[in-house]
């Protein structure tokens, strides 16, 4: 059973930093790209980076780019968001997520998010 | 950059009854687009992807069709389950290889 289980939120103040952390089991981790999907407090879904399954690759959001860094260890089966100058903002419900890739255009690979975590919240706030 | 618009924003529907949604991309995704579920306080669950194929475990009550840039989620006959937002996704454009919906929330009516 696939289960991926995020860890590393809570409250931080604007211009802080924090590094959220998604331990995944029960799949070859390093066969799969993954992701980081946020959700503000009632609002919808945004995309906020990928990366590779070797780690290689890395692809990020307009509105995440320069402040936040995707990494993965594949020897501990974990993924990691490097989170930069927070703004009020980035204020969220993080979730880690596998991704199928379907499709590469321009080099960059795209899919669905196939299996998700429960998510960890992180508060930007003075 | 695309947008996926969702429709309607809430829908009522009564247990028994059929549900569908519409998802519309403002250009072309072929059919690389996927939908989610999602209930309060839990983690979107994957439904439909490649616009038509059930993800595992999902119930045949949901379907999915459409390609290029009209979409439709259905939901045969409602269970009490199924109230919840759900979401579409598409794959295909570059650089915006994820971009979701702004979601549906399916209520009891």
């Amino acid at each position: 059973e696939v289960q991926l289980l995020e860890s590393g939120g809570g409250l931080v103040q604007p211009g802080g930093s924090l590094r959220l952390s998604c331990a995944a089991s029960g799949f070859t981790f390093s066969s799969y790209a993954m992701s980081w999907v946020r959700q503000a407090p009632g609002k919808g879904l945004e995309w906020v980076s990928a990366i590779s399954g070797s780690g290689g690759s890395t692809y990020y959001a307009d509105s995440v780019k320069g402040r936040f860094t995707i990494s993965r260890d594949n020897s501990k089966n974990t993924l990691y968001l490097q989170m930069n100058s927070l703004r009020a903002e980035d204020t969220a419900v993080y979730y880690c997520a596998t991704i199928m890739v379907v499709v590469v255009v321009a080099a960059t690979p795209a899919g669905y998010f196939q299996h998700w975590g429960q998510g960890t919240l992180v508060t930007v706030s003075s | 950059e695309i947008v996926m618009t969702q429709s309607p924003a809430t829908l009522s529907v009564s247990p028994g009854e059929r549900a569908t949604l519409s998802c519309r991309a403002s250009q072309s995704v072929s059919s690389n687009l996927a939908w989610y579920q999602q209930k309060p306080g839990q983690a979107p669950r994957l439904l439909i992807y490649g616009a038509s194929t059930r993800a595992t475990g999902i119930p045949a009550r949901f379907s999915g069709s459409g390609s290029g840039t009209e979409f439709t989620l259905t939901i045969s006959s409602l269970q009490s389950e199924d109230f919840a937002v759900y979401y579409c996704q598409q794959y295909n454009n570059w650089p915006s290889m994820y971009t979701f919906g702004q979601g549906t929330k399916l209520e009891i009516k």
